[in-house]
């Protein structure tokens, strides 16, 4: 099992960026899929994409395109995620979420979210 | 995107009766080659991140108690908790993960 640590709470203004932090410690950090996972007030989970741990390859969603990114460390054991340019819509908990990926079809799929990050939450206002 | 759809919305249950959440995918979720159907079930309770009870459908993950089961194949899909208890309290959703990621829009389930 791989425990996830993220960063803490951050309050930005519109049209600032923050970056926000997921550490994992423990077996299976290589050979994964780091998932970011969105929940907005009150609201459902909406994947954002995910970036495969043995090669740095970043996956976005659609609708999840342009301002954001994910990127890693893998010294760190870190993974990261972006947004820039925020709006008040951006207010969220984010989570990572680590999991196992498959090669089927035309290429490489992240599967099911094992190990969760205890959220992030990002407010964005004036 | 596929499009993941969860029934009931909420679901309100006695102690110790049986819970039925039912989820149903735009398009089959069996992939032919393994014949694995690419589900999973989460268990999320206030505030706190989600928790994976299932995967490929039926598959408990390690540490979920048994009362917890996944059903079903193609497009159609049943989560099962056999004899709900007060820990149970939380909202489930479900994800697919063949095409390439999609969540329902969740089920609260309430004593």
């Amino acid at each position: 099992q791989v425990q996830l640590v993220q960063s803490g709470s951050e309050l930005k203004k519109p049209g600032a960026s923050v970056k926000v932090s997921c550490k994992a410690s423990g077996n299976s950090f290589s050979n994964s899929a780091m998932n970011w996972v969105r929940q907005a007030p009150g609201q459902g989970l909406e994947w954002m994409g995910w970036i495969d741990t043995d090669t740095g390859n970043p996956t976005y969603a659609q609708g999840f395109t342009g301002r954001f990114m994910f990127s890693l460390d893998t010294s760190l054991r870190t993974t990261y995620l972006q947004i820039s340019s925020l709006n008040p819509d951006d207010t969220a908990i984010y989570y990572c979420a680590r999991g196992g990926r498959g090669l089927y079809k035309s290429g490489w799929y992240p599967y099911q979210f094992d190990d969760w990050g205890q959220g992030t939450l990002v407010t964005v206002s004036s | 995107d596929i499009v993941m759809t969860q029934s009931p919305d909420s679901l309100a249950v006695s102690l110790g009766e049986r819970a039925t959440i039912n989820c149903k995918s735009s398009q089959s979720l069996l992939y032919n080659s393994n014949n694995k159907n690419y589900l999973a079930w989460y268990q999320q309770k206030p505030g706190q991140p989600p928790k994976l009870l299932i995967y490929w459908a039926s598959t408990r993950q390690s540490g979920v108690p048994d009362r917890f089961s996944g059903s079903g194949s193609g497009t159609d899909f049943t989560l099962t908790i056999s004899s709900l208890q007060a820990e149970d309290v939380a909202v489930y959703y479900c994800q697919q993960y063949y095409d390439p990621l999609t969540f329902g829009q969740g089920t609260r389930v309430e004593i």
